[in-house]
C-alpha cells in the first residue's frame, strides 16, 4: 500500500541554521505530497503541498521539491527560527477528489534552540 | 476562514464504556470528513472517510460496529468509540473539506484516555 517515511524522532537545531526534514514515499501512482505543521495543542495546519506542474511550493520561508525519481519531498528552510519548533508531518494523497484520503508519515519533532 | 472545532478537547472514560466526539465545520461546507486516530508513539491512522450522500468507507482494522460515524449535514459529524479499551486511547482528529481540489482543514482533536 501507500506509505510515507520521515526523519525519525526529534531534530534539534540552533536558531539560524538551515532546516531539512526528510520525507520519502511509496505509491503505485503519482500522488500529491503535503507538509503539515502542528504546534502544541493546536490543529495540524497545511504548510505546503506539491504542484502538478513541478513548481516548488513555498510558505513562511519553507519550501519543498517533489522529486519523482527518488520519491522524495524534503522540507527545507534556509534559517530556522524559534517559532518553527513544532511537529511536522509529511503526507500523501492519491487524488484530489472528494474520496481522496491523506496517508501520514510518523512525524518529525523539530526543536529550535537559541 | 475555514475552521473545524472538535469537542470535547479531552475526555476520560472507563474501560468498556463508550465515548462520543463531535466535529463542527465553520465557514465552509464539509462535504467530506475524515476521522483519524493517533495512538501513543504512532502517526495518524485513518479510521474512516465520510462523504455526504455516500456510504462511509472504513479502513482496514476499523469497523462501523466499533466506531459508528454520523455525518448528517454539511457542517457536522460525530463519531463514537464503543466499548473503549486501553488500545483505543489517543488523539482523535477530524479533518473536513468541501470537495473537489480543496485541502483538508483539521480540528485540534479529542484526546481520549481510557482507565
Amino acid at each position: 500500500g501507500d506509505s510515507v517515511t520521515q526523519t525519525e524522532g526529534l531534530v534539534t537545531l540552533t536558531e539560524g541554521l538551515p532546516v531539512m526534514l526528510n520525507c520519502t514515499y511509496q505509491s503505485t501512482y503519482s500522488p500529491f505530497l503535503f507538509w503539515y505543521v502542528q504546534h502544541l495543542n493546536e490543529a495540524p495546519k497545511l504548510l505546503l503541498k506539491s504542484f502538478t506542474d513541478n513548481k516548488r511550493p513555498e510558505h513562511q520561508g519553507f519550501h519543498a521539491t517533489l522529486h519523482k525519481s527518488s520519491s522524495s519531498f524534503h522540507l527545507q528552510k534556509s534559517s530556522a527560527q524559534l517559532s518553527d519548533s513544532a511537529l511536522y508531518y509529511c503526507a500523501l494523497s492519491l487524488a484530489s477528489s472528494s474520496f481522496s484520503k491523506l496517508v501520514f508519515g510518523q512525524g518529525t519533532s523539530l526543536s529550535v534552540v537559541p | 476562514g475555514a475552521l473545524v472545532y472538535q469537542y470535547p478537547r479531552r475526555t476520560i472514560c472507563k474501560s468498556g464504556t463508550s465515548m462520543r466526539m463531535e466535529c463542527q465545520a465553520v465557514g465552509f461546507q464539509a462535504t467530506s470528513v475524515a476521522w483519524y486516530r493517533q495512538s501513543p508513539q504512532k502517526t495518524f491512522e485513518l479510521i474512516a472517510l465520510s462523504t455526504v450522500n455516500s456510504a462511509i468507507k472504513y479502513e482496514q482494522n476499523f469497523t462501523q460496529e466499533k466506531f459508528p460515524i454520523s455525518h448528517p449535514n454539511l457542517s457536522f459529524s460525530s463519531m463514537t468509540v464503543l466499548n473503549a479499551y486501553l488500545e483505543d486511547r489517543g488523539l482523535y482528529l477530524c479533518g473536513a473539506r468541501p470537495g473537489g481540489n480543496s485541502d483538508y482543514t483539521f480540528g485540534s482533536g479529542t484526546r481520549l484516555l481510557v482507565i
